[in-house]
């Protein structure tokens, strides 16, 4: 059974870079792609963009400038960094398995606040 | 963006009551459309891929249906742990897009 756990810092000053982590246990990162979607505290669900194994990346437009998500096949581990983040941020981030075009095991979500 | 539009947002049913969400896209999607549940404080939970194909491990009375840009999610004979909110998202295109959310109740 496929886990995900994400793990990064819970709170955030304005323009720093937000970097979280995905485990991945119980299967292997490799041949699949690999996603970060958040939700904003009482709103729905906006992804963020992905990873296949391989290393090539799909981003949300709304987010190309400032993502960025890595992955290290190594440590079983993908990764995202949004840099210059704001209150806008604020957000439980999820991390997901891909299948290609739906999310079938997701990481039980971390909440991340950005406050001065 | 393909802007994926549910209705209801919000909607009230008794146990054992039949339920209905509709899913609309901007544009046609062909059947790349899933739904997901999500109750308070969880990660969402995939019910439905491509439209019609129900997720491992998911109750047979929840069904999907539908192509091009109409889509519904059906739930047959609701259960206590079925109040929770709904999400339709389309991977047609990226940027992959979600519906705004469906708030089951109960009654």
């Amino acid at each position: 059974q496929v886990q995900l756990q994400e793990s990064g810092p819970g709170l955030m000053k304005p323009s720093e870079t937000l970097s979280l982590t995905c485990t991945v246990s119980g299967g292997s990162i490799s041949s699949y792609y690999w996603t970060w979607i958040r939700q904003p505290p009482g709103k729905g669900l906006e992804w963020i963009g992905y990873i296949y194994a391989s290393g090539s990346t799909n981003y949300n437009p709304s987010f190309k400038s400032r993502v960025t998500i890595s992955v290290d096949t190594s440590k079983n581990q993908f990764s995202l960094k949004l840099s210059s983040v704001t209150a806008a941020d604020t957000a439980v981030y999820y991390c997901a398995r891909d299948r290609g075009s739906y999310w079938d095991h997701w990481g039980q979500g971390t909440l991340v606040t950005v406050s001065s | 963006d393909i802007q994926m539009t549910q209705s209801p947002s919000s909607l009230s049913a008794s146990v054992g009551d039949r339920v209905t969400i509709t899913c609309r896209a901007s544009q046609s999607i062909s059947n790349f459309l899933n739904w997901y549940q999500q109750k308070p404080g969880k990660a969402p939970r995939l019910l439905i891929y491509a439209a019609s194909n129900l997720q491992s491990g998911v109750p047979s009375r929840f069904t999907g249906s539908g192509s091009g840009t109409d889509f519904t999610l059906t739930i047959t004979s609701l259960q206590p742990e079925d109040f929770a909110t709904y999400y339709c998202q389309q991977s047609y295109s990226s940027p992959r897009t979600f519906g705004q959310g469906a708030k089951l109740e109960i009654k």
